[in-house]
């Protein structure tokens, strides 16, 4: 298994608050995103990186901002959670850009 | 439209029977394909990637079709292990990367 993990692994948190999930790699790929799965949505993108300090905006990014200081983490982050925030995120890594991906385990997220 | 559609099934199928799943995309220069198994409240993992020559491991087959801009999944001799939600992804660019709803399958004894 690629070495991927994500943390917390569960949150709970209030509408309001800020919230920052981590994702931690230790396969040196220079791509890493941030996506969060609803029902009926399937998985959708945030925000990836192609490098230290590149990052870019997914499909939904709005109420989200990331960061990335180190190759190996990725950082995502909840200015002011909302309840719409609520869903399970995971972080992903590839090589390249059309490349397969490897997930890390997911963060369940749930905003009160 | 969607950019990438699947059947959200269920498919219930018995042990030992072949399953067919497609996943049909809307930009024609999509560039790379693959298919993702998830386990209940678990992470997608990579099952296969989809070439254009259609490619197979094992018991899984996976074509494309850039013509008719559909990728499909054939799961043989289904074991009751491929339970499972099948994803299908379709690439355009890290930026355009998307991913169907999944394909429920329940394999039973």
């Amino acid at each position: 298994d690629a070495g991927i993990t994500q943390s917390p692994r569960h949150k709970v948190t209030e509408t309001g608050t800020p919230v920052t999930l981590r994702c931690h790699q230790t396969e040196n790929h220079r791509y890493m995103y941030w996506y969060r799965q609803d029902p009926g949505h399937g998985l959708r993108l945030i925000h990836y990186s192609y490098g230290v300090k590149d990052t870019d905006k997914g499909e939904v990014s709005d109420g989200y901002s990331v960061s990335r200081s180190k190759t190996e983490d990725f950082l995502l982050t909840l200015e002011s959670a909302t309840s719409s925030q609520t869903s399970v995120y995971f972080c992903a890594i590839s090589e390249g850009f059309v490349d397969e991906q490897y997930f890390g385990p997911g963060t369940r997220l749930t905003v009160t | 439209r969607k950019e990438v559609e699947q059947d959200p099934g269920p498919f219930n199928v018995p042990e030992g029977a072949t399953v067919a799943f497609n996943c049909t995309y809307s930009n024609s220069a999509s560039q790379s394909f693959f298919w993702y198994r998830q386990d209940c409240r678990k992470e997608p993992k990579l099952l296969m990637s989809v070439y254009s020559s259609g490619n197979e491991d094992g018991r899984f087959t996976a074509q494309l079709n850039r013509a008719s801009q559909y990728i499909s999944l054939l799961i043989r001799d289904s074991k009751l292990s491929d339970s499972a939600t099948y994803l299908c992804v379709v690439n355009s660019g890290a930026n355009n990367l998307f991913f169907g709803t999944g394909t429920r399958l329940t394999v039973i004894p």
